[in-house]
C-alpha cells in the first residue's frame, strides 16, 4: 500500500532529552513537510524539504532539526532547546512545486514527562 | 499577507441535517489553490478536495459539495444529509502557486449528533 508512515504513535520526552520522530513515504514524492498542531490551532509548518539533501525552515523551526538523506525519509528531531514540545506532529508529502496537494501521515503525539 | 479564516470554531447538528462550513481566504495573488481536509478523531488529515483559482465551478462528490466564489474570496463546504461518521475537524487551506507552503485555517470542529 502506498502511503506515509509515522512512528512512534506516542512518544515521551524527559527534560533535556532530544527525541526523533520518524516519517517515511513510498509515494515517490519529492517534497516532505513537518507540521505541529496544538489544541484549538491550525497546523504550523516546522520544516520542509523539496528535494533530497535540501530543506528550509518553516514558521516555527526553533528547537527542531531535520535531515533529508533519502527521498523516502524525513526525520524530525525535537531538541532540548524546544521548551514546549508537547503537541501532535504531522508529516506530509507532496509532488512539490506547482502541484500543491499534500498527503498526511497518521501523526505522532509527543508528551513531556 | 495570506490568510485563511474559518469563523465557525465548533458546530453541532443532528444527523441527516445539512451543514455548511465557511472558509474565507485572503491573497493578492491571482494563481492559487484551495483545499479542504478532514481530521477524524484518529488524527490523520484526509485530503478532500483541491481547487485552483481559475476554476470556479462548484463540485459535488456524493454528499459533499463545495462552493468557490472568488468575488467574496470564499470556498464553503456543504455536507448534505450528515452522518455521525462526518464528525471531525475540517480544515480549509490556501497555497500560492509561487510557494510550496500551505496556509491552514484553524479548523471547524463538527459534531453530528445521533
Amino acid at each position: 500500500d502506498g502511503g506515509i508512515t509515522q512512528s512512534p504513535k506516542y512518544l515521551f520526552r524527559k527534560e533535556g532529552q532530544n527525541v526523533t520522530l520518524s516519517c517515511e513515504q513510498n509515494l515517490n514524492h519529492d517534497a516532505m513537510y513537518w507540521y505541529r498542531q496544538d489544541p484549538g490551532q491550525g497546523l504550523r509548518l516546522i520544516y520542509y524539504s523539496q528535494i533530497v539533501n535540501d530543506f528550509q525552515k518553516g514558521d516555527i523551526a526553533e528547537g527542531y532539526s531535520v535531515s533529508r538523506e533519502k527521498k523516502e525519509s524525513f526525520p524530525l528531531t525535537v531538541t532540548s532547546a524546544q521548551k514546549n514540545p508537547t503537541a501532535f506532529y504531522l508529516c506530509a508529502s507532496g509532488a512539490g512545486w506547482g502541484v500543491g496537494t499534500q498527503y498526511f501521515g497518521p501523526g505522532t503525539r509527543l508528551l513531556v514527562l | 499577507a495570506q490568510k485563511v479564516t474559518q469563523a465557525q470554531t465548533e458546530i453541532s447538528v443532528v444527523e441527516k441535517e445539512d451543514v455548511t462550513l465557511d472558509c474565507v481566504y485572503e491573497t493578492r495573488d491571482t494563481t492559487y489553490y484551495l483545499f479542504w481536509y478532514k481530521q477524524p478523531p484518529s488524527g490523520e488529515l484526509v485530503f478532500l478536495i483541491r481547487r485552483n483559482s481559475f476554476d470556479e465551478q462548484n463540485e459535488i462528490s456524493g454528499r459533499y459539495s463545495w462552493n468557490f466564489q472568488k468575488s467574496t474570496s470564499s470556498f464553503n463546504f456543504t455536507i448534505t444529509a450528515s452522518q455521525v461518521v462526518d464528525s471531525a475537524v475540517y480544515f480549509c487551506a490556501l497555497r500560492l502557486n509561487r510557494d510550496d507552503k500551505i496556509i491552514f485555517g484553524k479548523g471547524t470542529r463538527l459534531h453530528i449528533l445521533p
